[in-house]
């Protein structure tokens, strides 16, 4: 079964710090996004990537920046972590017929 | 200002009866729309997906209707089951599926 795999389900950060979420696929897929899900604006695209060393910004990279050293993994990097953050992030990669999403992160800066 | 919106925040529906969960969308590029489900701390899962080329796509109890003139679909689940209580969100791409915007979602409660 295909698999999107985010490296923490639940993550508390002060206000400044660098912050890492990370996400791994299994599938094989070129293409992997960073989604922002917040209540009433329904998922918003951060970051996108169709290939290794490959990045596209989306509707809201301010603040945000991603890594894609290997075709499985893809990272959105939070520079200095601000309240304004605090959000569900959603990885998904795939094409056409449908994105698979991993479970989420659910952060929180404080 | 939103491309893809779904106006209704919430819906509420008996079981048994018919879920009917509306999408509206701006850009007329749009060509390939597609309605994920999600559950509370899970991330969303694929649903049924309709292109321009066609206006309705079945797949069980679910339907997909694509009014392009009006740059609405639907999505229609008959009949409506307690386990359909979800999330819904619409999204539309205008490169077929390159890209995905997503609207802000519509939560359906199924009351037994």
């Amino acid at each position: 079964d295909v698999k999107v795999t985010q490296s923490s389900r639940y993550l508390v950060k002060r206000t400044g710090e660098k912050v890492f979420l990370e996400c791994v696929q299994d599938m094989d897929h070129e293409n992997m996004f960073w989604y922002r899900q917040d209540p009433g604006l329904g998922l918003r695209l951060i970051y996108f990537s169709y290939d290794v060393k490959m990045k596209e910004k989306g509707d809201i990279p301010e603040g945000y920046s991603v890594s894609r050293e290997k075709k499985e993994r893809f990272s959105l990097i939070l520079e200095s972590a601000s309240t304004n953050q605090t959000s569900m992030y959603l990885c998904a990669s795939g094409y056409l017929n449908g994105y698979t999403f991993g479970s989420g992160t659910r952060l929180t800066v404080v | 200002d939103q491309q893809v919106k779904q106006n209704s925040p919430s819906l509420s529906v008996q079981e048994g009866r018919i879920s009917i969960l509306n999408c509206d969308y701006t850009n007329s590029m749009f060509d390939y729309f597609l309605w994920y489900k999600k559950y509370p701390a899970e991330g969303p899962t694929f649903l049924i997906s309709i292109s321009s080329i066609k206006d309705k796509n079945e797949d069980g109890r679910f339907t997909v209707f694509l009014n392009k003139s009006a740059k609405h679909l639907s999505l229609h689940i008959v009949p409506s089951q307690p386990g359909d209580s979800a999330v819904y969100f619409c999204a539309a791409s205008d490169n077929y599926g390159q890209n995905f915007v997503f609207g802000p979602g519509t939560r359906l409660s199924v009351l037994p």
